[in-house]
């Protein structure tokens, strides 16, 4: 498998500040991740592919100027959300891809996610 | 457009039962197929993947996988109360790309 992490597990903030959200991918080099976002009760949404050392590949809807992505480092990609408002309350989990070796197919591991609440 | 359906439940089972989840994909390119438990108010946890027609197991649980139909299952053995979850099917397309196709999850519920 793979081990990631995601900090914060929880946060709150006020409407229009800005909130940064950490995955790190602990015990593998993650040449690219990706960040969904899921709402209460439905589906997971993915909003963009993370590629290591190149601008981040956003999903039609998603406004890559509100939802700022760096993925600087082999281990380390942030989501920063700019000017949070009430709507953008929601779970936000990254995965972390891993290539095929002898006994996985590529294979995507989710961190265990960031509850944000903007008040 | 690429799809991946899943009955959205909920499907209930008695304690000890087993639990079939059936997932359709519309991509006959696709390769790769992946199952993910996901328990309410946490992110999702990988189960299990196949990528050869015919059935894989792994403990309790059973991936069956049919390309010609374009249908993938996952069944679940005696069933506990600790597999309630939502079950999310995943398709990954081909070759050069890590991106997932995800269904909307059917979520059980096994009833002591």
């Amino acid at each position: 498998g793979a081990v990631v992490s995601q900090h914060p597990s929880r946060v709150i903030c006020k409407s229009g500040t800005s909130v940064k959200i950490e995955c790190r991918s602990l015990d593998f080099q993650a040449t690219t991740m990706f960040w969904y976002r899921q709402f209460p009760k439905q589906s997971l949404m993915l909003m963009a592919t993370s590629n290591e050392g190149s601008k981040a590949t956003y999903e039609q809807g998603v406004e890559k100027d509100k939802f700022l992505i760096n993925h600087a480092s082999l281990t380390l990609s942030t989501l920063t959300v700019t000017s949070a408002h009430p709507e953008d309350s929601s779970f936000y989990i990254c995965s972390v891809a891993r290539p095929a070796d002898f006994y996985n197919t590529d294979t995507q591991y989710f961190g265990p996610g960031t509850r944000l609440t903007v008040l | 457009q690429k799809e991946v359906e899943q009955n959205s439940g909920p499907l209930s089972v008695p304690e000890g039962a087993i639990a079939s989840l059936n997932c359709t994909y519309s991509d006959r390119g696709s390769q790769s197929f992946f199952w993910y438990r996901q328990y309410s108010g946490k992110s999702p946890e990988l189960i299990m993947f196949i990528y050869s027609n015919g059935d894989k197991e792994d403990g309790r649980f059973t991936a069956q996988l049919n390309k010609a139909s374009q249908y993938v299952s996952l069944l679940i053995r005696d069933s506990q109360p600790s597999d309630s979850a939502t079950y999310l099917c995943a398709v990954k397309p081909g070759a050069g790309s890590y991106q997932l196709t995800f269904g909307k999850g059917t979520k059980l519920s096994v009833i002591p």
